[in-house]
């Protein structure tokens, strides 16, 4: 079983460019979360979505970012006109339900570098 | 505000020595808590995880308790090993939420 895919593995931005991620959740997972780290730290919750819709997007920027999970297709993050403090790995899970006590997997991470 | 914090960045053991890492969480509404493991380059691996309900679960080598009274979780490496080497980070969630609140991590070092 292939566990969760995210492309690219790194990614380098110049500020003002846009950044897209991509995340593949597990054969049979329909719930994605996307997770930002910043070096020598903990996950930072960003986002939680289901197929077309986004659950809970309490720790999205209010602003340049979005992600959406079409009902074909990966998960993207989207942001747009990156700043050098949008380096990061940025990580994706999938759970194949929701709610709590419902282990996420992780996906390996893009990593972001704005220069 | 809600925080899961952990009380030591760094922790340095010999090889087949047991290790201690700690957790300190703040919401009281948090029933759910896991441990990872995060090797360099890597995401987050799943270790143990335990439930409110529960004051300690053991897994192969690994064991975790928790402490609802203080606050505090905790999880055990029996003779540790090289390959524990790793960030480990304690994420805790509850029932009626899905997002995972992180701990900054505590890196362990297994030396020789």
């Amino acid at each position: 079983n292939a566990g969760v895919m995210q492309n690219p593995r790194h990614l380098v931005r110049r500020r003002g460019q846009e950044a897209r991620l991509r995340c593949s959740p597990m054969k049979g997972h329909s719930h994605v979360y996307w997770y930002r780290q910043l070096p020598e730290e903990g996950l930072k919750f960003m986002v939680y979505l289901q197929k077309e819709n986004i659950i809970d997007e309490s720790g999205m920027p209010k602003e340049r970012f979005s992600a959406e999970f079409p009902k074909e297709g990966p998960s993207i993050l989207r942001i747009q006109q990156v700043v050098r403090g949008d380096s990061a790995a940025y990580f994706c899970a999938s759970s194949r339900n929701s709610g709590g006590y419902n282990e996420q997997f992780f996906g390996p991470g893009t990593r972001l570098t704005v220069l | 505000g809600e925080s899961v914090g952990l009380h030591l960045p760094t922790l340095s053991v010999q090889e087949g020595d047991n290790s201690i890492i700690n957790c300190a969480y703040s919401n009281s509404a948090s029933d759910y808590f896991i441990w990872y493991k995060q090797e360099s380059g890597k995401g987050p691996q799943f270790i143990i995880d335990i439930r409110s309900n529960m004051d300690k679960r053991q897994g192969q080598r690994v064991t975790v308790l928790l402490n609802k009274t203080v606050k505090h979780l905790s999880l055990q490496i029996a003779a540790t090993q090289p390959g524990d080497s790793a960030v480990y980070f304690c994420a805790e969630n509850s029932y009626n939420t899905d997002k995972l609140i992180f701990g900054t991590g505590t890196r362990l070092q297994v030396f020789p």
